[in-house]
């Protein structure tokens, strides 16, 4: 069975700092591996994936992840947060062949003016 | 929008009542799921249906019925439900069981009292 573990409930980061959203996770076999965000009242939003190839991934409103093997992590980075930014994000992991994607509890980031 | 729709938004129900909840998608995607969202826990994986069939059950309560007439629509049918069972519940579509790309409806909010 797969599994995400995403370890802060929340992270607080200044406009215009760096923001790290921290994601580990457990699979047998090679991992597919997904950001999702979630505004308020909203359904969860696809940000970016891994799924084979180049370890750094770029995704949607500048977001990236880098996929590390050995740590079995896949951080979620942006250089410069924005206020926008503050929301619910989700790290998701499958394996090939399976059919169920399973999430992590979510991390509130907030982006403090 | 994100082309799956959910209705209805907000759901206030008591424990002797049953209600439905709908999801509708016209992706043309073939697979179609239903999560659980409550605070600080992972996104629990209700049920998988692949082209009207059920392929994944999770050890959920028969409270909850799901049904999929069509690949467009589903539906959670609900009976007898607990004050526990008040989560946001997120319906999601996908192009085919092993597709990533889930594209997530803006959930229905219940409360049970």
């Amino acid at each position: 069975a797969q599994s995400v573990a995403q370890p802060e409930d929340q992270v607080n980061v200044a406009e215009g700092n760096p923001l790290t959203v921290k994601c580990t996770y457990s699979v047998s076999g090679n991992p597919y591996l997904f950001w999702y965000v979630q505004y308020p009242n909203r359904g969860l939003q696809f940000l970016l994936k891994y799924i084979t190839g180049d370890n750094l991934v770029k995704g949607s409103y500048g977001f990236e992840a880098e996929f590390n093997k050995s740590q079995t992590s896949f951080h979620l980075k942006k250089p410069s947060a924005l206020v926008s930014d503050s929301a619910l994000y989700f790290c998701a992991v499958s394996a090939y062949g399976n059919n169920r994607l399973a999430f992590g509890k979510g991390n509130q980031v907030v982006v403090i003016p | 929008e994100t082309g799956v729709t959910q209705t209805p938004r907000h759901l206030v129900m008591g424990m002797t009542n049953k209600k439905s909840l709908k999801c509708e998608q016209h992706l043309g995607h073939n697979a179609m799921y239903w999560y659980k969202q409550s605070a600080k826990k992972p996104l629990e994986l209700m049920f998988v249906y692949s082209l009207e069939e059920r392929v994944e059950n999770n050890s959920v309560p028969s409270r909850f019925s799901p049904e999929c007439p069509n690949s467009s629509h589903l539906f959670l049918h609900l009976h007898t439900l607990q004050p526990e069972d008040s989560a946001l519940y997120l319906c999601a579509s996908s192009q085919e069981i092993r597709s990533y790309g889930y594209t997530f409806g803006s959930g229905t909010r219940l409360t049970v009292v």
